[in-house]
This record gives structure tokens, sequence and C-alpha cells, in this order.
């Protein structure tokens, strides 16, 4: 079946515009998350939306960064006045839930921000 | 608050020697733990994973680990490598009830000839 999908697969960007990156988890995943990958920092968590309970943001860097999952399955990432800091690959996983038990996180490809 | 360690950012092994990646945690409750592998330009796959019951995970590819409480310790190994190995690896945990899984800094492997 399909896997996670994302895009772009890369997003090259002027420092100081605004970015929106999208996520097309698996279907039937109730659980989504946002993770970036950097040279500097590894493998952050960023945000996990879980059916319609309130997103958990406790990993967004600041408040240049939002996500919004719509009806309850695609996601948008956005960055506003993007920075050089943001240059990363953003990864996207969906899992079946996310409470209660090591459900698996599916990973897409990600997509590389480049920010000039 | 939980967190990986992952010795050693590059490993080089012949392509049939064995492979042992080391991962360390911590955790103040019992954790999930999971090998993630990438391979260039992708995302990540699930290698195995340790919930609960048996320590020793056998996963995909020919890959194992250990779970051992005693040592905090949660390491990948492979009897024999293959150049198609080559690859970063992550080791993650992820708590209880808390969804978000803590990575590693992740080791990349190297197979030669």
């Amino acid at each position: 079946g399909a896997g996670v999908s994302q895009s772009p697969s890369n997003k090259v960007t002027e420092k100081g515009k605004d970015v929106e990156l999208r996520c097309d988890p698996i279907s039937g995943h109730t659980a989504l998350y946002w993770y970036r990958q950097s040279l500097g920092q590894g493998l952050e968590f960023l945000i996990y939306f879980q059916g319609n309970s309130a997103p958990d943001k406790s990993g967004l860097p600041s408040d240049r960064f939002s996500a919004e999952r719509t009806g309850g399955s695609v996601s948008t990432l956005t960055i506003q006045r993007t920075q050089q800091e943001d240059s990363a690959v953003y990864l996207c996983a969906s899992s079946l839930s996310s409470g209660g038990g090591p459900y698996e996180q599916y990973f897409g490809p990600g997509t590389r921000l480049t920010v000039t | 608050a939980q967190s990986v360690t992952q010795l050693g950012s590059h490993v080089s092994v012949s392509e049939g020697a064995l492979v042992l990646l080391r991962c360390n945690y911590s955790s103040s409750v019992p954790p999930y733990l999971f090998w993630y592998v990438q391979y260039p330009n992708q995302g990540l796959q699930l290698l195995l994973k340790y919930t609960t019951g048996a320590t020793l995970v056998k996963g995909i590819n020919g890959f194992e680990a250990e779970f051992k409480k005693s040592e905090t310790s949660f390491h990948l190994t492979k009897p024999s490598a293959h150049m198609s190995d080559a690859a970063e690896y992550f080791c993650a945990v992820r708590e209880g009830t808390d969804c978000k899984l803590t990575f590693g800094t992740g080791t990349r492997l190297q197979v030669t000839l």
C-alpha cells in the first residue's frame, strides 16, 4: 500500500520568506508526527497530532513554526520568515495510534529545505 | 527525561564481518526501544523494536538487538555484514505514553571489501 508521502521533496527559499511543507499520512493512521533532521541537531521531534486531540507542540523551536492537520489526514508544516538555521530535512511520520502502545511510526522520504 | 547515546558516529567493517552498533538509553520508566536505518536521500525504516517480553529482538535484514536493562543498553548486531548494509543507523527511545521518539545522533556504517 501507499506509504507516507511528502511534498515538495526539495525546497529552496530566500531568507525571510514563508514556506509550507505537506505530509500525506498512511490511510487509517490517526497519529501524525513531524521531525527535523539537521547536521547540528540530529533528529528532533517537532509536533504530533492524535485524532481530534490538541496537538503536542512541545518540540517547535520558535513561534515561526506552526502546523495543522485538516480532516484528520493531511498535515501542513508552515515556517514563517525563514532563517538560514531552518535549513534541514523535515520528516513526517504516521502511526496507527499514539497513546498506550509501541505503535510503529512510518516515515516519509522528507522535504529538504534550503534557506539562502 | 529520556535520552539516547550512540557510541561511534562512524563504524567501518569488512564485508562478512560482525556488525556491532552501540546504543545506551536513559529513561525513568520502562522504555520502548527502536532501531531505524536511513539509506541516502530516503526516510527512516524500522529495523526492529523492543516493547516487552523477550529481550532478544530479531529484525529485518538479519539484524538483531538485545535489551539489557541492567546496562541500559540496546546494541544492534548482525553476524555478517553485506555491502548493502552501508547506511546510517539510529537508535530511538519512547517512554510510556509519551508519543515522541527521542533519537540518538546516529552511526554511519561503512562496509568495505
